[in-house]
């Protein structure tokens, strides 16, 4: 069974830019969630989705965003970058949103 | 509100010696609580879970951790190192029986084993 996929796993983007990540989740999860790891803040969660809808948000700017296909897979949107969004972006899936959350390798994204 | 705190950012053992990463955490509701292991340029690997039913619950590559309610802890444990359980690993409690699933997570504790 394959496991979470995440494209592209590294990205370089100037200021003021925007991103787009994609996740595709283990075949017939249908909840997915995006964590940012940084080295000062850790792992933070971003938000969830399920069933294409926004079921949960953390505490993070307007300037990003997500969606959720009809085929769960999910793209997180990042606008306006700033250097402090450099980061490793996790996602996660689960059958429901419980536990246990199974997470991808990451989009390691760069700021310049 | 939750919150973890994981006591310790680095811990160093030799190999073959026990290992143990503290965890201890914060919840007004009973909570899920997890240990997961980054390995470099990877993403997050679930060694173990607690939810409910006994308190000690046996993970994947030989470790094992114990949820004491009284102490608010949730401590891992192996008791022989190996080279490879070189790595990080972070500690997280989500709440139970809500829809609010989101993980929140320790600081972590990089584990470095020396031969």
């Amino acid at each position: 069974k394959a496991g979470v996929t995440q494209t592209p796993r590294y990205l370089i983007k100037t200021r003021g830019q925007q991103v787009t990540l994609s996740c595709s989740p283990i075949s017939g999860h249908r909840s997915v969630s995006w964590y940012q790891q940084t080295p000062g803040q850790g792992l933070q969660f971003l938000f969830e989705y399920f069933s294409e809808t926004q079921r949960n948000k953390g505490n993070f700017p307007g300037r990003f965003s997500g969606r959720q296909f009809s085929n769960s897979r999910s793209e997180m949107n990042v606008s306006t970058l700033e250097l402090g969004d450099s980061a490793l972006y996790l996602c996660a899936s689960s059958l429901d949103g419980g536990q246990p959350q199974h997470f991808g390798d990451g989009t390691r994204l760069s700021i310049l | 509100a939750q919150s973890v705190t994981q006591l310790g950012s680095h811990v160093s053992v030799s190999e073959g010696a026990l290992v143990l990463l503290r965890c201890n955490y914060s919840s007004s509701v009973p909570p899920y609580l997890f240990w997961y292991v980054q390995y470099p340029n990877q993403g997050l690997q679930l060694l173990l879970k607690y939810t409910t039913g006994a308190t000690l619950v046996k993970g994947i590559n030989g470790f094992e951790a114990e949820f004491k309610k009284s102490e608010t802890s949730f401590h891992l444990t192996k008791p022989s190192a190996h080279m490879s359980d070189a790595a990080e690993y972070f500690c997280a409690v989500s709440p139970s029986g809500t829809g609010r699933r989101a993980l929140t997570f320790g600081s972590g504790t990089r584990l470095q084993v020396q031969p």
